[in-house]
Order: C-alpha cells, then sequence, then structure tokens
C-alpha cells in the first residue's frame, strides 16, 4: 500500500521559514508528480504545488508563489517544501498528495496523514 | 482561476437514504473531475476521477456523473460510514482548484 508520511511542522512566528517532507515508499517515487494541498482549520481543501516526476515542471497557487518552493530528491524518495516569509493565513495542516500522473495535472490518488504547520504573531 | 461551486453546504440523509451532491464549474472542465471523501481527523480519500469512474476500493453505492460545467456524485443509499464531508476537484487547469465542500450529516 502506497505510504507518504509528512513531517516537518510545527509552531513558527510570522516572517520566518520552515521546511516540510514527505517521505514516500511501497511505489516508484521517481515516476510520479506529488502535490502539496493544505487545509486551514475548519475550511476546505487548497491547493498548493506540485511538482512533475523529474522536477522539471514546477506550479504554485499564488498566495504562495514567490514564497514557497517545491523540491523532490528522487534517491531518497522524498519531496520536500521550503516555507519563506510565512503569514498567519499559512497556518493549516499540509498534505502531500501523490499524482496519477507523472507530469501532467491530474487527480489525486493517495494522501499523507498531514503536517499541522502553525504561524503565530 | 477555474471556481468550483458545491451544494448543497450540508445535506441531512437518513441511513438508507439516496443523497446527491452537486458541483458546479465556472467554465468547462471537460470529465477532468474527481470527488474525495473527508472524515473528521483523517486525510481525504479520492473516490471518483474522470468525473464517473470509481477509484480502487470505492464501493458501488457511489457514482459520479457530469461533464463541462455541472457535476453530480450519488451515493445511492448512505452507510453509518458515509458521513463526512465530500469535495470535487477540478485538475483541467492550472491552478487545481476544490469546491468547498458538503458535509453529508445524519437525518
Amino acid at each position: 500500500q502506497v505510504q507518504l508520511v509528512e513531517s516537518g511542522g510545527g509552531v513558527v512566528q510570522s516572517g520566518r521559514s520552515l521546511r516540510l517532507s514527505c517521505a514516500a515508499s511501497r511505489f516508484t517515487f521517481s515516476s510520479y508528480g506529488i502535490h502539496w494541498v493544505r487545509q486551514a482549520p475548519g475550511k476546505g481543501l487548497e491547493w498548493v504545488a506540485f511538482i512533475s516526476y523529474d522536477g522539471s515542471n514546477k506550479y504554485y497557487a499564488d498566495s504562495v508563489k514567490g514564497r514557497f518552493t517545491i523540491s523532490r530528491d528522487n534517491s531518497k524518495n522524498t519531496l520536500y517544501m521550503q516555507m519563506n516569509s510565512l503569514r498567519g493565513e499559512d497556518t493549516a495542516v499540509y498534505y502531500c498528495a501523490k499524482s496519477a500522473s507523472g507530469y501532467s495535472s491530474s487527480w489525486y490518488d493517495h494522501w499523507g496523514q498531514g503536517t499541522l504547520v502553525t504561524v503565530s504573531s | 482561476e477555474i471556481v468550483m461551486t458545491q451544494s448543497p453546504a450540508t445535506l441531512s440523509v437518513s441511513p438508507g437514504e439516496r443523497a446527491t451532491l452537486s458541483c458546479r464549474a465556472s467554465q468547462s472542465i471537460s470529465s477532468n473531475l474527481a470527488w474525495y471523501q473527508q472524515k473528521p481527523g483523517q486525510a481525504p480519500r479520492l473516490l471518483i476521477y474522470g468525473a464517473s469512474t470509481r477509484a480502487t476500493g470505492i464501493p458501488a453505492r457511489f457514482s459520479g456523473s457530469g461533464s463541462g460545467t455541472e457535476f453530480t456524485l450519488t451515493i445511492s443509499s448512505l452507510q453509518s460510514e458515509d458521513f463526512a464531508v465530500y469535495y470535487c476537484q477540478q485538475y483541467n487547469n492550472w491552478p487545481q482548484t476544490f469546491g468547498q465542500g458538503t458535509k453529508v450529516e445524519i437525518k
């Protein structure tokens, strides 16, 4: 069974940085695109970023563009998100989600359990 | 950005009854639509992709239909484990977008 395990969440002050990780197993990580999706407390789902199977293609939501950077290390089966200049509105549970496709826009067939990021003022 | 609008926000249904959830896109997305189920404290789970294809392991009581801008998720006979929040998602264009969710609660 596909496994995605997020880590790196915590409480951080506004304006500071944080790096999230997502460790993948039980599938060929290097063949699939991966997304970050977040969910603010009590709110709905918001797509954040996508990286293609080889890291050559990346997309970001406008709300994080220029502040967040998605990357991956296929040798370690791990996805990352570097989050800089954090704001209160970035407070959310962050999920990594496996794309059904390697490169193009697609649905998410597996999700991690999420990691909570809390940005305090 | 494509706006996804789900209705109703909350649906009260008795166990064994049918539930019909709607999702509308602000422009045509062909059949590039997925549905997810989320229970409290859990990650979302894929139910439907391609507007009408059930994901692996999803019971036949879940069905999806529609294309273009109008989509429907139907749960033919609600079981206790089906009370949850349901989200639609379009993946036709970047940025991918979700509806705001429909909560299916016990009547």
